[in-house]
């Protein structure tokens, strides 16, 4: 199957760590992706990784892949009342096809 | 990366009248992609959207219902024709880049 789990609702204070889970069953996806989409907006790229790295870090995220369990997570660090948003993961099959599977979304609520 | 716009960014319609969204890229692009979220809900890719070729759709929609024009590489349109209240999304254009799939602002469509 082609399902992309996220957990739906995750609350943090503000300073704290954020970790968004993610699970995918297509072993074969080529890259898998964060995006952020905040109220009334288009879905925003934050990062990507390769499915042959287990980490990649950008500033205050930092993505974790656990292929043999088809696991992603993405940390944001200090979390901020900006970073309050829906997140998608989101898989991509190998090129040719471009089609990408997006998860279920994860609504993140900072807490001043 | 590319610059999407999208026009309208939001409409209130009645059932059974249609509406055409338009999506403009700042760079010519191969293929453009229109997404549909449903409210509380993932992305569902509608159709691909390739300059002087029909459409492919994806399963579970019709080029009746959601015909599409590609007239040149950096112009697309889609059209919600027969709107019914399950029509109500947002309608997002995409394309690809190196880093992954970019995202227009959406188009917010309530059918009444």
């Amino acid at each position: 199957g082609e399902d992309v789990e996220q957990s739906l609702f995750l609350s943090v204070r503000e300073g704290d760590s954020s970790v968004i889970n993610c699970t995918y069953t297509d072993s074969s996806s080529t890259y898998l992706y964060w995006y952020k989409q905040e109220p009334g907006a288009g879905l925003q790229l934050l990062t990507y990784i390769f499915s042959n790295m287990d980490m990649k870090q950008d500033q205050r995220l930092t993505v974790l892949l656990n292929k043999k369990d088809k696991h992603l997570s993405l940390r944001i660090a200090d979390t901020q009342t900006g970073d309050s948003a829906i997140y998608f993961c989101a898989e991509s099959k190998p090129s040719g096809t471009y089609k990408y599977i997006f998860g279920t979304g994860t609504r993140l609520k900072v807490l001043a | 990366s590319a610059v999407i716009s999208q026009k309208p960014s939001r409409d209130i319609c009645q059932r059974g009248t249609s509406l055409t969204i338009q999506c403009q890229v700042d760079s010519q692009v191969t293929m453009m992609f229109w997404y549909r979220q449903q409210p509380g809900q993932s992305l569902t890719l509608i159709a691909t959207a390739n300059q002087g070729s029909e459409a492919t759709y994806e399963s579970g929609f019709v080029i009746d219902k959601f015909p599409i024009s590609r007239p040149n590489l950096t112009f697309s349109t889609l059209t919600v024709s027969n709107m019914s209240p399950e029509d109500s999304s947002i309608y997002l254009c995409s394309v690809d880049d190196a880093s992954g799939a970019r995202f227009g602002p959406g188009t917010r469509l309530t059918v009444l």
